[in-house]
C-alpha cells in the first residue's frame, strides 16, 4: 500500500526566511505527487504537481518542489515566505488505475510564519 | 474557485440524526471523491463513485453511505450521527480518463461542509 511521511508536524519560520517543508513516499511503481495547500477554513488548494519530465517543479506563489526517485523524497520548498503563506500543507501519491486511482495524503504539516 | 460545489457550508445537528452532504463536480468530470477531515484522524478517504458507480472505498463507516446521481452530482448521508463524526467533509472531482495525464490524476477540492454533532 502507498503511504506519505510529512516528518514535520509544525514549521514555524521567519517572514522572507527560506523554508522546507518535508515529504517522503512509499511507493514501488511509478508515482505521481502533489502538494496541496489548506488556508484557515478552506478547501484544499493544488499547489504544485509532478507527473513525468523534469524532476524540478513550480508551483504557485512561488513553490518548488524536487521529485528524488532514489530517496522517495519530494520536498517543498520557497526561498522566501510571506505572512500569507501561513497555512497546513498535504503531500499526496497517487495510486491504483483506470477509474479506482486515488490520492493518499500525508498528515500535513502546518507552516506558520512568524513577523 | 475549484469549480466543485458543497453544500451546505455548515451543519449543525443532533446526535441520533441523519444529514446530506451535497456536491457537484467539475464541469466535465466524471469521478467524485468524498474526504472526512478531522483533528484527530486528518484528511481521510472516505469513497470514490465514477460516472455513477462505486469505485474505491476507503475507512468510510457502515453508517455512511453515498451515491452519484446522473447528473453526477453526489450526496453522501451520515446517519446516528456521533459526536465523533464532527469533521469537515470535502468533495473533489477529478477529469475523465480520456483526459491527459494531468486531468486523470489531479483531483480538485470544493470548500467543504463543516459538520458539528451536539
Amino acid at each position: 500500500a502507498q503511504s506519505v511521511t510529512q516528518l514535520d508536524s509544525q514549521v514555524p519560520v521567519f517572514e522572507e526566511a527560506p523554508v522546507e517543508l518535508r515529504c517522503n513516499y512509499s511507493s514501488s511503481v511509478s508515482v505521481y505527487l502533489f502538494w496541496y495547500v489548506q488556508y484557515p477554513n478552506q478547501g484544499l488548494q493544488l499547489l504544485l504537481k509532478y507527473l513525468s519530465g523534469s524532476t524540478l517543479v513550480k508551483g504557485i506563489n512561488g513553490f518548488e518542489a524536487e521529485f528524488n526517485k532514489s530517496q522517495t523524497s519530494f520536498h517543498l520548498r520557497k526561498p522566501s515566505v510571506h505572512i500569507s503563506d501561513t497555512a497546513e500543507y498535504f503531500c499526496a501519491v497517487t495510486h491504483g488505475s483506470g477509474s479506482a486511482r486515488q490520492l493518499t495524503f500525508g498528515s500535513g504539516t502546518q507552516l506558520t510564519v512568524l513577523p | 474557485d475549484s469549480g466543485v460545489t458543497q453544500t451546505p457550508k455548515h451543519l449543525i445537528t443532533a446526535t441520533g440524526q441523519r444529514v446530506t452532504l451535497r456536491c457537484s463536480p467539475r464541469s466535465g468530470d466524471l469521478s467524485v471523491y468524498w474526504y472526512q477531515q478531522s483533528l484527530d484522524q486528518g484528511l481521510q478517504f472516505l469513497i470514490q463513485y465514477y460516472n455513477g458507480e462505486e469505485r474505491a472505498k476507503g475507512n468510510i463507516l457502515e453508517r455512511f453511505s453515498a451515491q452519484q446521481f446522473p447528473d453526477l452530482h453526489s450526496e453522501l448521508n451520515l446517519s446516528s450521527l456521533e459526536l465523533g463524526d464532527s469533521a469537515l467533509y470535502f468533495c473533489a472531482s477529478r477529469g475523465p480518463l480520456a483526459g491527459g495525464r494531468g486531468a486523470k490524476n489531479i483531483q480538485y477540492f470544493g470548500a467543504g461542509t463543516r459538520l458539528s454533532v451536539l
